[in-house]
């Protein structure tokens, strides 16, 4: 068990770029869920998979978000044409999906983006 | 709609203090409720949960009650370390599969020796 990773740890970019994370979720994991938290807030809920399959969509994630989980392994965030307001930590975490609620989500350390 | 409201923070306390994080939330239904912590340059790490009213979590010398009748789970711990420094997030989930946990805005935390 080495944890969730994510990858970049920092980012920066100028706005209009496009930019994108990688999370690898812990092996057997087969939930997998994607925050966005800013300075002073709490995390708040991008999106979240079963498996391959995104599951639920936070209306935070405006058309210029993409999230896929190809194989149901790693995932990927995309953020076209970035904009100063993205700039945030971005938050991966996985469970195990063997209950149906209140299972222990296991963070990551995050991606810091910053847009210029 | 579903929020936790915590207590502005930063607090800080001596070594041996006893400390309160207040949280409290509004929400349809019957949430879980959690506390996370996050140490510096670590990810987010579950301290402790409760699913029901009246259920008590602990973990770490930390609890905190289920308080149905206030909507509250406030965090207590009777005598804190410097390795307790960390910023708390209060939290919670909507029962029913659904997947979402809704977090608080965190309070920062400094025990110092």
């Amino acid at each position: 068990d080495t944890g969730v990773s994510q990858d970049p740890r920092h980012k920066i970019t100028k706005r209009g770029q496009n930019v994108t994370f990688r999370c690898d979720p812990i092996s057997e994991h087969n939930r997998l869920y994607w925050y966005r938290q800013t300075l002073g807030q709490g995390p708040e809920f991008l999106t979240y998979f079963q498996n391959e399959a995104q599951l639920e969509k936070s209306r935070l994630l405006s058309d210029r978000f993409s999230a896929e989980r190809p194989k149901g392994s790693f995932s990927t965030l995309e953020i076209q044409r970035t904009e100063q307001g993205d700039s945030a930590m971005y938050l991966c975490a996985s469970s195990s999906g063997q209950s149906t609620t209140n299972e222990k989500l296991f963070f990551g350390s995050g991606t810091q983006l910053s847009v210029l | 709609g579903n929020s936790v409201t915590q207590m502005e923070g930063p607090v800080t306390l001596s070594e041996e203090a006893f400390l309160t994080i207040n949280c409290t939330y509004t929400a349809t239904g019957y949430p879980s409720l959690f506390w996370y912590v996050q140490y510096p340059g670590e990810g987010l790490q579950l301290l402790l949960k409760a699913t029901k009213a009246d259920d008590k979590g602990s973990n770490k010398g930390f609890e905190a009650t289920y308080r149905k009748e206030t909507t509250s789970f406030h965090l207590e711990k009777g005598s804190v370390q410097v390795s307790d420094s960390a910023v708390y997030f209060c939290a919670l989930r909507l029962p029913f599969g659904n997947e979402k946990l809704t977090f608080g805005t965190g309070t920062r935390l400094t025990i110092i020796p």
